[in-house]
């Protein structure tokens, strides 16, 4: 069965670092694969998404990830955080002949201004 | 374009009672989503309904249901109402079955008292 795994819990940066956030999967066959962000009081947006072809992925907002097939993961990053991105982020996975998406756990990201 | 819309935003039962949610895709989207985002359990999938037809279903017991119509809009009952009911339900679409985005509504608040 698929999973997925988001390393942290909750990851706490001051305005500027550099963030990555940790994600894994468990499957076998080909996959799709996804970055969500839940902004406080909102609902779930798509940050960026990985279907085929290159492996480095641009999202909304500055975000970026990428796909490493060898180690099942799909990392977020941003060079630059803001106070704005504070929010909870949740990797999820889907089988590319369709059907439902696998979350992981989420992450809560608390930017300091 | 309208999003993902769903109703009520907040609904309020008693235990034992049951609850109907509903949700209209996307336009030209014919497949529903039903996931349930409980505190401190991230989001769990509940159903998936493509084309009139129940395609996939969560771990859950059956007091939750669902269906969907040939407008492709769907309902998410849940019967029994148990506390533990509690949680945001959430309800998302995509463009037919396989290697679509899908796409969230901002929910429907359910409190079990």
């Amino acid at each position: 069965a698929q999973s997925v795994s988001q390393h942290n819990h909750h990851v706490i940066l001051s305005e500027a670092a550099s963030l990555e956030l940790g994600c894994n999967y468990s499957y076998g066959g080909t996959v799709n694969l996804f970055w969500y962000v839940q902004y406080p009081g909102q609902h779930l947006q798509l940050l960026l998404k990985y279907f085929s072809g290159d492996p480095l992925v641009k999202g909304i907002k500055g975000f970026e990830a990428e796909f490493i097939k060898s180690k099942f993961s799909f990392n977020l990053r941003k060079p630059s955080v803001q106070w704005s991105d504070t929010a909870e982020y949740f990797c999820a996975v889907r089988d590319n002949q369709g059907g439902k998406l696998i979350f992981g756990q989420g992450t809560e990201l608390s930017v300091k201004p | 374009e309208a999003g993902v819309t769903q109703s009520p935003t907040h609904l309020i039962k008693t235990r034992g009672q049951q609850a109907t949610l509903r949700c209209s895709p996307i336009s030209g989207h014919t497949s529903v989503y039903w996931y349930q985002q409980a505190l401190g359990l991230g989001l769990q999938f509940l159903l998936w309904y493509d084309e009139g037809e129940e395609r996939n279903r969560g771990n859950f017991p059956p007091r939750f249901s669902g269906r969907q119509f040939p407008n492709y809009s769907s309902e998410l009952n849940v019967n029994a109402l148990e506390l533990e009911d509690s949680a945001l339900y959430l309800c998302a679409s995509s463009l037919g079955r396989s290697g679509n985005t899908i796409y969230f509504g901002e929910g429907s608040w359910l409190t079990v008292v």
